[in-house]
């Protein structure tokens, strides 16, 4: 199995503040590693796929990086919509997610 | 557009068997274009991928769950189903149907709603 793990857990931020979330795999995933965006009540929102690639009607001010065993999740100017919890996944081997990082108002 | 829609119980008995089914609108289940999906979600708690069906009938499951899940598709009614049996409460959680394109650059981009299923007695 692959695990992932995600720092931080909790991330305090305003409105305009870049965010940096990074997510880590027991082993390589090269790029097979995806974004979602989840906010109370709603189902998950996918944001990203093959680490970098931004779908469609997603504001280009999220952004994906990375491969092999070491990700990020920008986002360049934080929003009010923006105020969530992330997870990263994992679809190099069978699927699984990161325990989610949230995203609260400082 | 791709939609998806659980529907089930919302309550089951511990040690009885959870089925719930995801009907499928704006596509077909049995496009070669998809494969189907189930991720569930404790309340308060993270994400945990049970499985994957394609219309062909080709699963692939969780291994932590293997021994208790099936699923199926049902070309008929358009829709895909989970069944988990010998539940506990630790089974009680949002599930959730989804869809990933065959294309497999990417992964579940469509989702369903969800749907709360609590293990009680």
């Amino acid at each position: 199995d692959i695990q992932m793990t995600q720092s931080p857990s909790t991330l305090s931020a305003s409105v305009g503040d870049r965010v940096t979330i990074t997510c880590r795999a027991s082993q390589s995933l090269s790029t097979w590693l995806a974004w979602y965006q989840q906010k109370p009540g709603e189902a998950p929102k996918l944001l990203i796929h093959k680490a970098s690639t931004l779908q469609s009607g997603v504001p280009s001010r999220f952004s994906g990086s990375g491969s092999g065993t070491e990700f990020t999740l920008t986002i360049s100017s934080l929003q009010p919509d923006d105020f969530a919890t992330y997870y990263c996944q994992q679809y190099n081997s069978l699927f699984s997610f990161g325990p989610g990082t949230k995203v609260d108002i400082k | 557009q791709l939609q998806l829609q659980e529907s089930g119980p919302g309550l089951v008995k511990p040690s009885e068997t959870l089925s719930l089914t995801c009907t499928v609108s704006g596509g077909s289940v049995s496009s070669r274009s998809y494969y189907w999906g189930w991720i569930r979600q404790p309340p308060g708690k993270g994400l945990e991928w049970i499985g994957r069906i394609y219309y062909s009938g080709s699963t692939y499951y969780n291994p932590s769950l293997k021994s208790r899940v099936t699923m199926s598709v049902d070309t008929s009614k358009n829709q895909f189903s989970l069944k988990l049996s010998s539940v506990t409460a630790a089974d009680t959680a949002i599930y959730y149907c989804a869809s990933r394109p065959a294309d497999v650059t990417s992964t579940f981009d469509t989702w369903g709603q969800g749907t709360l299923v609590t293990v009680s007695s």
